[in-house]
C-alpha cells in the first residue's frame, strides 16, 4: 500500500497562476484533509471532507477551493496564488475522526 | 478558545539523556489527544492517541502520559535517530477538527 500520496512535490508559481495539488489514498478512508504548515506555526486546516461529494471548510479556507469527485481523491485549487500562500501543504487522510495519516507534502512557492 | 502549547520550542539532549516534551492544552471537552513525529522534509507519522487522563502508551523509548491539563512525551535513553520534530494535537468532542501545537523540535547528539 502506498498510503497517502501527493502530487506535485514541489511547484513554483507567479503571482496570480492557478493550479491544482492532488492527493491520493488507497486505505479506504471517508475522511480526508488538507493542512498547510508555515515556520513555528502549527499545522492549519484548510478544508475537510467526510465522504465522497462533501466538502466543508476549515481554520484557512480563503483563497482556496477543493473537490472530492471520488473516494480515494481529494484536489486542492489555488484559483489566484499569492505569495501568502508560500507553504508546505499537507493532505491527510482517516477513518473517522480517529488518527489521520499524512502524505509526503507539497512545498509551493509563490513569486 | 481551544488552544495548544508545546514547550520547549527546542530541546537538545545527549545520546542516552531522558527527558520529557509537554503539551499543554485548553479544550471545551477532550476526545482525543495525539502525538505524532515529523522528520525533515516529510509529514507527520502518527505515534499516539490518548482518550482520557490517566492513559500512558508506549512504543520504544517513547512514552505518553494525559492529564486534565497537559500531556507529556517521556523518551528513554534517546538514540540519534529519534531526532525529530515532534507534534502534539487535541480534538475536541464538539468536532472533527484537530488543533495543533507549534511542536518541539528534538536534537539527540550522540
Amino acid at each position: 500500500n502506498a498510503g497517502v500520496t501527493q502530487t506535485p512535490k514541489f511547484r513554483v508559481l507567479k503571482t496570480g497562476q492557478s493550479m491544482t495539488l492532488l492527493c491520493a489514498q488507497d486505505m479506504n478512508h471517508e475522511y480526508m484533509y488538507w493542512y498547510r504548515q508555515d515556520p513555528g506555526m502549527g499545522l492549519r486546516l484548510i478544508h475537510y471532507s467526510v465522504g465522497e461529494g462533501t466538502t466543508a471548510k476549515g481554520e484557512v479556507p480563503d483563497g482556496y477551493n477543493v473537490s472530492r469527485l471520488k473516494k480515494q481523491n481529494f484536489l486542492l485549487g489555488l484559483e489566484s496564488a499569492a505569495p501568502s500562500q508560500t507553504s508546505v501543504y499537507f493532505c491527510a487522510s482517516s477513518i473517522g475522526a480517529y488518527e489521520q495519516f499524512f502524505g509526503p507534502g507539497t512545498r509551493l512557492t509563490v513569486l | 478558545e481551544d488552544q495548544v502549547t508545546q514547550s520547549p520550542e527546542a530541546l537538545r539532549l545527549q545520546e542516552g539523556e531522558s527527558s520529557s516534551l509537554n503539551c499543554s492544552y485548553t479544550v471545551s471537552g477532550l476526545r482525543g489527544l495525539f502525538w505524532y513525529r515529523q522528520d525533515p522534509g516529510k509529514g507527520p507519522e502518527f505515534l499516539f492517541t490518548l482518550y482520557s487522563a490517566g492513559e500512558e502508551k508506549e512504543k520504544e523509548r517513547l512514552k505518553a502520559t494525559l492529564t486534565k491539563k497537559e500531556s507529556f512525551l517521556h523518551i528513554t535513553a534517546p538514540k540519534p535517530e529519534d531526532s525529530a520534530t515532534y507534534l502534539c494535537a487535541v480534538q475536541a468532542d464538539s468536532n472533527y477538527q484537530l488543533i495543533w501545537g507549534a511542536g518541539t523540535k528534538l536534537i539527540i547528539k550522540p
